[in-house]
């Protein structure tokens, strides 16, 4: 059963600051692999998607690496903001008999204080 | 164009009831999953619809949960003789089919309390 875990669980940092979100997973044999923010009582905005054949995507001031080999993928953060503050969720895609789903990581709650 | 769509955006009921959550996808969008996030945890897969038919609902916790896609866009999760352990937000996504792992776009969200 692909496990899916995400250190560290909470992280506080100064505005300004580089930082790294880290993802990892039990089972190689995925597929696509996704970063979603969530703000509180919100749903899931997707920031960015990896596919089998990538190494890593980057959007403005996130890049994200996957390493399947290594069952790790890391989200890089630059010159954070207040407005980063949100829960970090990484997810795989894996293939099953019957098409396929999502298995998501428990989150990296982040505070980026002023 | 439109995203995805969940209605109600809050639902709250007393145990024991039956209640009914409901998922719009994106048009032209065949394959549709439904989650549920419990507080403090990731979403959980619950069960997933290719057209009408559900191809994948081994992560419905039991046999009070059901899903249904009639006519394979509009897809109503029904749980019966609810309890506060069913608490969460039940999340939608549709894809463009689940034959490949294409990307999933997740709607906001049902947020369901059981009194």
């Amino acid at each position: 059963k692909q496990e899916v875990t995400q250190i560290p669980a909470a992280l506080s940092v100064p505005e300004g600051e580089n930082l790294v979100l880290n993802c990892s997973f039990t089972d190689s044999a995925i597929y696509n692999l996704q970063w979603f923010r969530q703000d509180p009582g919100k749903g899931l905005t997707s920031l960015l998607l990896i596919q089998s054949s990538q190494r890593e995507q980057t959007s403005g001031r996130l890049n994200a690496s996957l390493d399947k080999s290594s069952g790790r993928s890391t989200l890089y953060i630059a010159a954070s903001q207040p407005g980063d503050s949100a829960t970090y969720l990484c997810a795989v895609y894996i293939l099953t008999g019957g098409g396929n789903k999502l298995t998501f990581g428990t989150g990296t709650q982040l505070k980026v204080e002023l | 164009g439109a995203g995805v769509s969940q209605t109600p955006s809050n639902k709250v009921t007393e145990k024991g009831k039956y209640v009914e959550l409901r998922c719009d996808p994106i048009s032209g969008h065949t394959a549709l999953y439904w989650y549920r996030q419990s507080l403090g945890q990731g979403p959980e897969f619950l069960i997933y619809f290719q057209g009408t038919g559900a191809a994948d609902d081994s992560g419905l916790p039991n046999d009070r949960f059901f899903a249904v896609r009639p006519e394979g866009s509009v897809s109503t999760l029904k749980i019966q003789r609810t309890e506060r352990g069913d608490s969460a937000v039940y999340l939608c996504a549709s894809s463009l089919t689940g034959a490949h792992p294409y990307e999933q776009y997740f709607g906001p969200g049902t947020r369901l309390t059981v009194t």
